[in-house]
């Protein structure tokens, strides 16, 4: 069965880094794109990244101006989100999720549990 | 970028009918999915496509559109769909993907 798995998350003060990862199991990773959502707490989802299968092309939203990057291991099997710069307000639960493209359509049909990250002095 | 609005809550009584809505000009081009997140928990898939509903999904769950909105209903609402429903769909960019604001929904 399709499982994935986030780790990596804890506690990183402003300005630092952090490399977030999850484990996918029961699929080919690289069939499908993946994606990073993240929310912050008490607030609504935000999309952070994805990476498509195939020529692993990339889009990020705008709003992280380049300091979050996905990355994707098939050996592993798994996909990372590379997040430099940390501000206090990219304290959230980030999720990675398995999506399903077809353009006029897509969908997030399988999420992680989650890995809370949390970025204090 | 483009923004999905949603309603911030609404309620509805057990085994009635409740619509959420969700409006952006990006929704006239693309379909919506919709995520129904309860506490603690993942979000999970309820909705995709023009009215695809996943395996496990109950019935009572169904989508329509119409200009620049999309719905969510639930036609006899269960104590266990009290969540938090997000829509997702792409942005003005045709890139991106983007949430709704997300609808609390609560089932008195």
């Amino acid at each position: 069965q399709v499982q994935l798995v986030e780790s990596g998350g804890g506690l990183v003060k402003p300005g630092g880094s952090l490399r977030l990862s999850c484990a996918a199991s029961g699929f080919t990773l690289t069939d499908y794109y993946m994606t990073w959502i993240r929310q912050a707490p008490g607030k609504g989802l935000e999309w952070i990244s994805y990476i498509k299968s195939g020529d692993e092309t990339i889009f990020s939203a705008d709003s992280l101006k380049g300091r979050f990057t996905i990355s994707r291991d098939s050996v592993k099997n798994s996909v990372f989100l590379h997040m430099n710069s940390l501000r206090v307000e990219d304290t959230a639960v980030y999720y990675c999720a398995r999506v399903v493209d077809f353009w006029n359509y897509f969908y997030f049909d399988f999420w992680g549990p989650g890995t809370l990250v949390t970025v204090s002095s | 970028s483009s923004e999905l609005t949603q309603d911030p809550a609404v309620s509805v009584a057990l085994g009635q009918t409740v619509r959420i809505t969700c409006q952006g000009e990006s929704l006239r081009k693309y379909y919506a999915s919709w995520y129904q997140q309860k506490p603690g928990q993942a979000p999970v898939l309820v909705i995709y496509g023009k009215n695809n509903r996943p395996s496990g999904v109950p019935d009572r769950f169904s989508a329509s559109s119409s200009g620049n909105t999309v719905s969510l209903t639930i036609t006899g609402a269960q104590a266990e769909d009290e969540a938090d429903y997000y829509c997702c769909s792409r942005d003005n960019n045709d890139y991106h993907y983007v949430f709704g604001s997300g609808t609390k929904v609560s089932v008195l």
